[in-house]
């Protein structure tokens, strides 16, 4: 089975512009969390998603939003592009139970770039 | 909200050695995982473990909830056992996932 995988692998952007990140997750999985990871940190918790409705929200202003498609796909958007907003997006996925909190697997990750 | 601290922040082995990584959490937690990041940032699931004590080859953890912390135990290291290790709880309120700062782990041959 294929694991979680995102797209695109890189990205660069400018100031200002907006961008859109895809993750499609583990098949059977239901849920999709994002994350961003500057570099030399640990990764930060944007999302989660669960059949389509936001679960948990972390502490990111609101040019972050994100999205769940009834295939369990999802995207992140982030508007207004600043140049801290330059790291590793990690997607997860994880849970084919709604009730339990689940091991969460993965993807590969999109580096974005904003110049 | 839940603070999750690992220690050592930086660690050099030699090839061979043996060595313990802390993970220290604030509040109750639903769940912990640990992962191993590679230099292509790939995250590699360790152990999913929120409680008690499993073991994997070379490695083993152990989580004791009612203390709040956990142990990542890595024998005989490899070179390529190198990269950066990480421990995530997730936190009883909501639906969060709080990672640590991360242990770097360099395994000198």
């Amino acid at each position: 089975d294929a694991g979680v995988t995102q797209s695109p692998t890189h990205l660069i952007k400018t100031r200002g512009q907006q961008v859109t990140l895809r993750c499609s997750p583990i098949s059977g999985h239901k849920s999709v969390s994002w994350y961003q990871q500057v570099l030399g940190q640990g990764p930060q918790f944007i999302f989660q998603y669960y059949e389509k409705e936001e679960r948990g929200r972390g502490n990111f202003p609101d040019r972050f939003s994100a999205r769940q498609f009834p295939n369990y796909s999802s995207e992140l958007n982030v508007n207004a592009l600043l140049l801290g907003d330059s790291a590793l997006y990690l997607c997860a996925s994880s849970g084919i139970l709604a009730t339990l909190y689940n091991e969460q697997f993965f993807g590969p990750g999109t580096r974005l770039t904003v110049l | 909200g839940i603070q999750v601290e690992q220690s050592p922040p930086d660690l050099i082995l030699q090839e061979g050695a043996n060595s313990t990584l802390r993970c220290n959490f604030s509040d109750s937690v639903n769940n912990l995982q640990w992962f191993h990041q590679n230099p292509w940032g790939q995250l590699i699931n360790l152990f999913y473990i929120p409680s008690g004590t499993k073991q994997n080859g070379r490695l083993s953890a152990t989580t004791v909830a009612t203390e709040r912390y956990s142990l990542l135990y890595i024998s005989s290291s490899q070179t390529t056992d190198s990269g950066v290790y990480f421990c995530a709880v997730e936190d009883t309120g909501g639906f969060k996932t709080i990672f640590g700062a991360g242990t770097r782990l360099f395994v000198k041959a």
